[in-house]
């Protein structure tokens, strides 16, 4: 079974440059979620989508940041005129949510270690 | 709003020693779910446990066991007879229910160190 993967795993750039990151959930996963995590501190949600859908974002994702799920499956998470505050690890997780209520467990992936210079 | 605080920022203790991470949570929701998760040195976050907020029982899955007190709002986590490969930083978590989006909302996380 496999899990939910990123890539890349670090990413260096300059600042003012763009940057795309992928996250493959777990296959039959209909839930996506974007996270960052910086330095000594918990994971701060960022975004989800229900299947191709992106129904919430968090007012920490600025006008810079833009996230797609075209087909439901994998997704992607721009970061345009990069600035060295957005220095962090971005995690993505995905869940199977059920109808019924209840919650959904979520899936972690290693992250992608973003450094701007 | 939601917040949960873990007040211990970093714990060490020599192996064998058992080993409890505090966990306080605040919500006005009355159905809740509570997480933990474990994050190695390799960065991923791997879940441990969930909880909803109807079920008090405490669990105990082998070495780990959880106890969930409404009453004071902790959801604290022991480890029994700590190994070196407990060595990881702790996150306990709290979310909405699912129709609500269930994003989770981290503690700051405990760093435990277990030496040999």
């Amino acid at each position: 079974d496999t899990g939910v993967s990123q890539n890349p795993r670090h990413k260096i750039t300059k600042r003012g440059q763009n940057v795309t990151f992928r996250c493959d959930p777990i296959s039959e996963h209909n839930r996506l979620y974007w996270y960052r995590q910086t330095l000594g501190q918990g994971p701060e949600f960022l975004t989800y989508f229900q299947n191709e859908a992106q129904l919430e974002k968090s007012r920490l994702l600025s006008d810079r940041f833009s996230a797609e799920r075209p087909k439901g499956s994998f997704s992607t998470l721009e970061i345009q005129r990069t600035e060295q505050g957005d220095s962090a690890m971005y995690l993505c997780a995905s869940s199977l949510a059920r109808t019924g209520g209840g919650t959904d467990t979520q899936y972690f992936g290693p992250g992608t270690r973003l450094t701007v210079l | 709003a939601q917040k949960v605080t873990q007040a211990q920022t970093e714990i060490s203790v020599v192996e064998k020693e058992d080993v409890t991470l505090d966990c306080v949570y605040e919500t006005r929701d009355t159905t809740y779910y509570l997480f933990w998760y474990k994050q190695p040195p390799s960065g991923e976050l791997v879940f441990l446990i969930r909880r909803n907020s109807f079920d008090e029982q405490n669990e105990i899955s082998g070495r780990y066991s959880w106890n969930f007190q409404k009453s004071t709002s902790s959801f604290n986590f022991t480890i029994t007879a700590s190994q070196v490969v407990d060595s990881a930083v702790y996150f306990c978590a709290l979310s909405e229910p699912m129709e609500y989006g269930n994003k989770l909302v981290f503690g700051a996380g405990t760093i435990l160190r277990v030496k040999s």
